[in-house]
């Protein structure tokens, strides 16, 4: 079965900082890889996924994520973070071929000072 | 404005009660998943329906059920309430029944936070 691992609980930036949230993945092939992001007292948004060739993957809001599979990675980046980018994000990961059910990791709370 | 609507937005039950969640997909999407978030086991997969039928069940308890109806909205019956179903419950709803295809994305509500005293 797969698992994810998402290593940070909290991070915290200044805005205009860069950003970095790591996520670690467990599966003997390459699975598909999905950040979200919920905002407080919101439902969870796609913000992007991976499924198979280019490994640096672009989303909304300016965010992307670069699959390294010798690392089993799937890191979160973004260059220059907003004080509105404050929130929850999820790194998820599903079983190419299967149901597609996604399975989360336990999430990184993303704190942004001005 | 992901187009997926729960309702209620909020619930506050007694233990032993039953209650309902209700949940209606984006135009045009035959599936339905359900999810629950909690501080203990965070976000877990309980149940996905296409078009009406059960197609994946996750970390569903046995007092839990769900059903998808003709018009494709679904609900989520809680049952024997106990005070660990308190809980932010997700509806999610996507295009197709998963597998393959890679434009099945998850577009999720925003969900209905139960509180059971």
């Amino acid at each position: 079965a797969q698992s994810v691992t998402q290593p940070d609980i909290h991070i915290t930036v200044s805005e205009g900082a860069s950003l970095e949230l790591r996520c670690n993945y467990s599966y003997g092939a390459t699975p598909y890889l999905f950040w979200y992001v919920q905002s407080p007292g919101q439902g969870l948004q796609l913000l992007l996924k991976y499924f198979s060739g280019d490994t640096l993957v672009q989303g909304i809001k300016g965010f992307e994520a670069e699959f390294k599979r010798s690392q089993s990675s799937f890191n979160l980046r973004k260059p220059s973070v907003h004080w509105s980018d404050a929130a929850e994000y999820f790194c998820a990961v599903a079983t190419p071929g299967g149901s597609y059910i996604p399975t989360f990791g336990r999430g990184t709370s993303l704190i942004v000072h001005p | 404005d992901s187009g997926v609507t729960q309702t209620p937005k909020h619930l506050i039950t007694a233990t032993g009660q039953r209650v309902t969640l209700r949940c209606s997909p984006r135009s045009g999407d035959l599936s339905v998943y359900w999810y629950q978030q909690s501080l203990d086991q965070g976000l877990q997969f309980l149940i996905q329906y296409y078009n009406g039928e059960e197609r994946a069940k996750g970390n569903i308890l046995e007092r839990f059920s769900a059903q998808q109806f003709p018009d494709l909205h679904s609900e989520l019956n809680l049952s024997s309430l106990e005070l660990g179903d308190s809980a932010l419950y997700f509806c999610a709803s996507a295009s197709g029944q998963g597998g393959l295809s890679s434009t099945d994305t998850q577009y999720f509500g925003p969900g209905t936070r139960l509180t059971v005293l």
